[in-house]
């Protein structure tokens, strides 16, 4: 049973534009949801984090997206540069879990020069 | 400040041969997790160690155990390794003050089971 899914694979943007990477969720115990990037042989570097009480989240190009009613989130990047190309995993944490993060697949991000 | 480090970063071991990885957290964090990445798994949490007690427990056999020391520093063993268990093992520390808490990944270790 997947709880967190990131149902593209793959996205390939142009440098400067926006990239848009969506995650979506099960649990409804879920309350706090993060974004790593990840290289290949790394281990995920954070990148930005949203509570369930709020519905957005900034940091510099980095904005997260929390839409509690659809399950649904979105980390945007904007401009897109092309050492933003990575892998990015959506990762979830429910109240009461400690610190166990539930991930999805991931989203392989290209940004093209 | 320094970030999680872990070791050894590769590995090769036979099957039905022991393991043991160690992870060093980032100063002052107390706890630590640790995370198998595979091909076709994906990211699954293993355990989680809090003032070295076993605080959460993710859905792998017995074979998988770990421990934290008084300094935070957490290893993790896998004995009777099975060609399966060929992953990516990452550890990620947090300090543990709120449930806003991030947790930071360390480089990983590649364990190679042939």
């Amino acid at each position: 049973d997947q709880q967190v899914k990131q149902n593209s694979p793959s996205l390939s943007v142009q440098e400067g534009r926006i990239s848009i990477l969506n995650c979506d969720y099960t649990n409804s115990m879920f309350d706090y949801f993060l974004w790593y990037k990840k290289y290949p042989a790394e281990g995920p570097t954070f990148l930005i984090s949203i509570s369930s009480i709020k519905d957005k989240n900034e940091d510099g190009r980095f904005t997260v997206f929390l839409n509690k009613s659809a399950k649904h989130l979105s980390l945007h990047i904007v401009p897109s540069q092309p050492g933003d190309s990575a892998v990015y995993f959506c990762a979830a944490r429910r109240s009461g879990s400690a610190r166990q993060l539930t991930f999805g697949s991931g989203t392989q991000l290209t940004v093209l020069p | 400040k320094a970030g999680v480090t872990q070791t050894p970063r590769y590995l090769i071991k036979t099957r039905g041969q022991q393991v043991t990885l160690s992870c060093s957290p980032i100063s002052g964090h107390r706890s630590v997790s640790w995370y198998q990445q595979t091909p076709g798994q994906g990211l699954q949490f293993l355990f989680e160690y809090f003032s070295e007690t076993q605080r959460n427990k993710g859905n792998f056999p017995g074979r998988f155990s770990g421990r934290q020391f008084s300094n935070s520093r957490s290893e993790m063993n896998v004995s009777t390794l099975e060609l399966g268990d060929s992953a990516l093992y990452l550890c990620a520390s947090s300090r543990d003050r709120g449930y806003q808490e991030t947790q930071y990944f360390g480089p990983g270790t590649r364990l190679l089971v042939l």
